[in-house]
């Protein structure tokens, strides 16, 4: 079974509106969670390192404050996208590290369209 | 400047023949590597993944091979099955990092 779920699956939002997306890890405690953003027919870009407890680390060209991640659980991060644009359209999807394990376990993802 | 290259965007197989997907790399740090399936509309799959201090690690019809000198690593499905169709994206990580750079992916295509 689903290891880490995000909701939602698909969200329609007005431009100008925020939106949270909220992933959880269901069978262990991730101290530290990943949100990647993906193009059509493009490659998973990571968007942030989310880390329970402190403040994520967001990769180069990536807007904090546009897109504010919280990880105030060990099961738990949020990607809130701020001010949304239809540019800001795509496919959002979150991931988390089993402490220990070498892998990585991705959600389900979220299709975002900002109208 | 892409650090994870997967070459072939797109791959067509025979059912019950080899699939070979390819992938290289530039970054001399990475040293554990994944490969993952993706549906569309979903979130990648873990499939197999390799330590650099190894050159090959298979489970059951998966095998992935890793060539350190050259920089490559490949994943091989025997015997390909139609349920096998998909994106596959191979991914690579430094020592003492948990974050994954990926390739664009391949999308295989296995004809009945």
């Amino acid at each position: 079974g689903a290891v880490v779920s995000q909701h939602p699956s698909r969200v329609i939002c007005k431009s100008g509106t925020s939106v949270k997306i909220e992933c959880r890890s269901l069978d262990f405690q991730a101290t530290t969670m990943f949100w990647y953003r993906q193009f059509p027919k493009q490659s998973l870009m990571l968007m942030a390192t989310s880390n329970e407890g402190s403040k994520a680390t967001y990769e180069q060209g990536v807007e904090k404050d546009k897109f504010l991640i919280n990880h105030a659980s060990l099961t738990l991060s949020t990607l809130t996208v701020t001010s949304a644009h239809p540019e800001d359209s795509s496919f959002y999807i979150c991931s988390a590290q089993n402490p220990g394990l070498n892998e990585q376990y991705f959600g389900p993802g979220t299709r975002l369209t900002v109208t | 400047d892409q650090q994870v290259k997967q070459n072939s965007p797109s791959l067509s197989v025979q059912e019950g023949r080899i699939s070979i997907l390819n992938c290289d790399y530039t970054n001399s740090m990475f040293d554990y590597f994944l490969w993952y399936k993706k549906y569309p509309a979903e979130g990648p799959t873990f499939l197999i993944s390799i330590s650099s201090i190894k050159d090959k690690n298979e489970d059951g019809r998966f095998t992935v091979f890793l060539n350190k000198s050259a920089k490559h690593l490949s994943l091989h499905i025997v015997p390909s099955q139609p349920g096998d169709s998909a994106v596959y994206f191979c991914a690579a990580r430094e020592a003492g990092s948990y974050q994954l750079t990926f390739g664009k992916g391949t999308k295989l295509s296995v004809i009945p």
